[in-house]
């Protein structure tokens, strides 16, 4: 199971940091990303860690802007988000899953808004 | 960045009736491919993987097929449940993985 949490209301220019909990899996052994859907819109993938954490790719839309990371001790994995843009309003989603383990699972997700 | 185009955008079927999207990458991902079911307020769903196979628990009138750049998924006899938003993912590429823009299905 994958729980996000973290998600609310934020000014553009501002920061938020989004978490993911997981439980019922050997969390340390699997790759992890965020994935992301704007209001009506379809999926967007912006961020994976491996299950080390030594390998980290964003998607160029939030390159430099978020950072990914994750605690194999407390089965978390988190979103840093800063210089946030209207355009980044969507429902945060943690998926298990990337280049060994091919098939996305997903938490139920986090809203997002930025607004002034 | 590997670019997946699927189609229909959107299309409106009657129960009973069997469905089929495709979806088309921009070069071969081989059989790299997942599709995915989202109904509203939901999280997506894996339905088929590495193009062809059925996820465990998920009804055999779902099925998928293709290799290379051409892909289908079909849903044999439409169930009213099955109203959803279906995508394709591509893995073969990554970084990024790479969606298709998503295919709404209505029920007539």
């Amino acid at each position: 199971q994958l729980v996000e949490s973290g998600g609310g209301l934020a000014q553009p220019g501002g920061s938020l940091r989004l978490s993911c909990a997981a439980s019922g899996f050997p969390f340390s052994s699997y790759e992890m990303n965020w994935v992301r859907q704007a209001p009506g819109k379809g999926l967007e993938w912006i961020s994976y860690i491996s299950s080390g954490g030594s390998t980290i790719y964003y998607a160029e839309s939030v390159k430099g802007r978020f950072t990914i990371s994750r605690d194999n001790a407390k089965n978390t994995v988190s979103l840093q988000m800063n210089s946030l843009r209207a355009e980044d309003t969507a429902v945060y989603y943690c998926a298990r899953g990337g280049i060994v383990a091919t098939i996305l699972y997903w938490g139920q997700g986090t809203l997002v808004t930025v607004s002034s | 960045d590997i670019q997946m185009t699927q189609s229909p955008s959107s299309l409106s079927a009657s129960v009973g009736d069997r469905v089929t999207i495709t979806c088309q990458a921009s070069q071969d991902i081989s059989n790299s491919l997942n599709w995915y079911q989202q109904k509203p307020g939901k999280a997506p769903k894996v339905l088929i993987y590495d193009a062809s196979n059925l996820e465990t628990g998920v009804p055999s009138r779902f099925s998928g097929s293709g290799s290379g750049t051409d892909f289908t998924f079909t849903i044999n006899s439409l169930e009213p449940e099955d109203i959803a938003t279906y995508y394709c993912q591509q893995y073969d590429d990554f970084p990024p993985i790479t969606f298709g823009q998503g295919t709404r299905l209505e029920i007539k």
